[in-house]
């Protein structure tokens, strides 16, 4: 099963916000509300700062919002700060035997 | 709190097993609802879920590794462990555990392995 799709690239100034897609189908992001963003920086692990498409856990910046229409869910970084470059990752649960998928990658740069 | 740490050998040659150690803290895994899985993530790569263990023992795998992977666990010591046979240089990555409840919420640091002769 192929990965869900993002954007390869996105970038965007101090302040600005950006918006990173992550694409699938109505077997996964289309058909479940279990869509995770992680962000990880360099050398790092992932972390988790949306679940549930929607939901940021403790300690996460509300800077940080998740949405999904269809079978695209999308991550919102407003008020962008230079900390915030990074990898982002998408992920969903499938009702295809792999039962969890990830997105490809986005790299977020901070202009 | 939550904290998982992965350990296992640094390099293996191909064709070998690979065994790898989640060693956590913070939690039961015979809870309603938890589970450990397993991300690894090649070298400038993206995440691929290669397999998760539930509270009732329910074991899932990913289908494309499914046939070279074992997942299991000792209670005892708060431990899931992760079995890969016939390693590949293309298996080479870094190789994530996780706490799951919905979704993957507490990671470890990540061990890298690489395959090669």
């Amino acid at each position: 099963q192929s990965a869900l799709a993002q954007p390869a690239s996105v970038s965007g100034s101090p302040g600005q916000s950006i918006t990173i897609s992550c694409t699938g189908t109505s077997s996964d992001v289309g058909g479940y509300d279990s869509v995770s963003w992680y962000q990880q920086h360099p050398g790092k692990a992932p972390k988790l700062i949306i679940y549930e498409v929607t939901n940021r856990p403790s300690g996460v910046s509300n800077r940080f919002s998740g949405s999904k229409s269809g079978n695209t869910a999308s991550l919102t970084i407003s008020g962008l700060q230079a900390e915030d470059e990074a990898d982002y990752h998408c992920s969903s649960y499938t009702s295809s035997s792999t039962f969890e998928i990830f997105g490809g990658g986005t790299k977020l740069t901070v202009l | 709190q939550i904290t998982l740490k992965e350990s296992g050998p640094p390099l293996v040659k191909p064709t070998q097993t690979l065994t790898l150690t989640c060693t956590f803290s913070g939690f039961s895994l015979n809870t309603l609802g938890v589970g450990v899985g397993w991300i690894r993530q090649p070298p400038g790569k993206a995440l691929e879920w290669l397999a998760l263990l539930h509270w009732d023992d329910d074991e899932r795998y990913s289908p494309f590794l499914k046939n070279r992977l074992t997942i299991t666990k000792d209670t005892a010591k708060n431990q899931v462990v992760l079995t890969m046979t016939n390693m590949d240089p293309v298996d080479t990555a870094t190789y994530y555990c996780a706490h799951r409840r919905g979704y993957f919420d507490f990671w470890g640091q990540g061990t890298l392995v690489t395959v090669s002769s």
